[in-house]
């Protein structure tokens, strides 16, 4: 089955400079890789996804860029800021397309 | 966008007692919805896969006696953990696609916090 793997498992960043997560997988036929931003005690969101038509996709201060070849994918969020601490879960879908598995997870600390 | 309510948010139960979790899809049909498992700092763990209809997937290492999945509509699924023990305490949260499939937008519920005394 799909194997993903994320690192770092902590982050510290001051406020205003970039925060970047990094996740690899297994399974060269997956095709969608989402990110996942969850708070305490909530429901995880989805934040940004990239397809593997595309090596990267950007959303205001959040971006994904996704190497193919590499098998990995990666999360960069630009000038963070104190609401941006939370847990990112990356995640990608499995051979048989019949679920989702998840990394395990970045807990970020944006320090104002 | 789409939805999906889970409940309850927050249950005590005593040890050797069960509880039933409902997860509902608000606005769309989910043929099949997600439960995960998730401790304290870690990762959400795939439980078993809920099928209407039809039984349940469950991962391996997952004791299917003990957390009965049932999917009997459209919109509702739910989990019951059957004989809970302390190790049980967790969060439990269901998901579903709104299109079915997983490489799309995957929807949660608000998550279910099991605390067995």
């Amino acid at each position: 089955g799909e194997n993903v793997e994320q690192h770092p498992s902590t982050l510290s960043v001051q406020e205003g400079d970039s925060a970047v997560i990094k996740c690899t997988y297994s399974d060269s036929a997956s095709n969608y890789f989402p990110w996942y931003k969850q708070e305490l005690g909530k429901r995880p969101q989805l934040i940004i996804d990239i397809r593997s038509n595309v090596g990267e996709k950007k959303d205001q201060r959040i971006a994904v860029t996704l190497n193919k070849t590499a098998k990995h994918f990666s999360l960069h969020i630009t000038e963070t800021q104190p609401e941006d601490s939370a847990v990112y879960f990356c995640a990608a879908p499995s051979a048989a397309g019949n679920k989702l598995t998840f990394g395990g997870g970045t807990r970020v600390l944006v320090k104002p | 966008g789409a939805v999906v309510s889970q409940h309850p948010s927050r249950v005590i139960c005593k040890s050797g007692t069960s509880v039933k979790i409902e997860c509902r899809s608000l606005d769309f049909q989910a043929t099949t919805m997600f439960w995960y498992r998730q401790f304290p700092k870690q990762s959400l763990m795939l439980m078993a896969t809920s099928n209407e209809g039809s039984k349940a997937t469950y991962e391996q290492g997952v004791e299917k006696d003990k957390f009965l999945i049932n999917h009997a509509s459209l919109t509702l699924s739910t989990l019951t953990v059957t004989s809970a023990h302390p190790e049980d305490s967790s969060f439990y949260i269901c998901s579903a696609f709104r299109t079915g499939g997983v490489d799309t937008e995957a929807f949660f519920g608000q998550g279910t916090r099991l605390t067995v005394v």
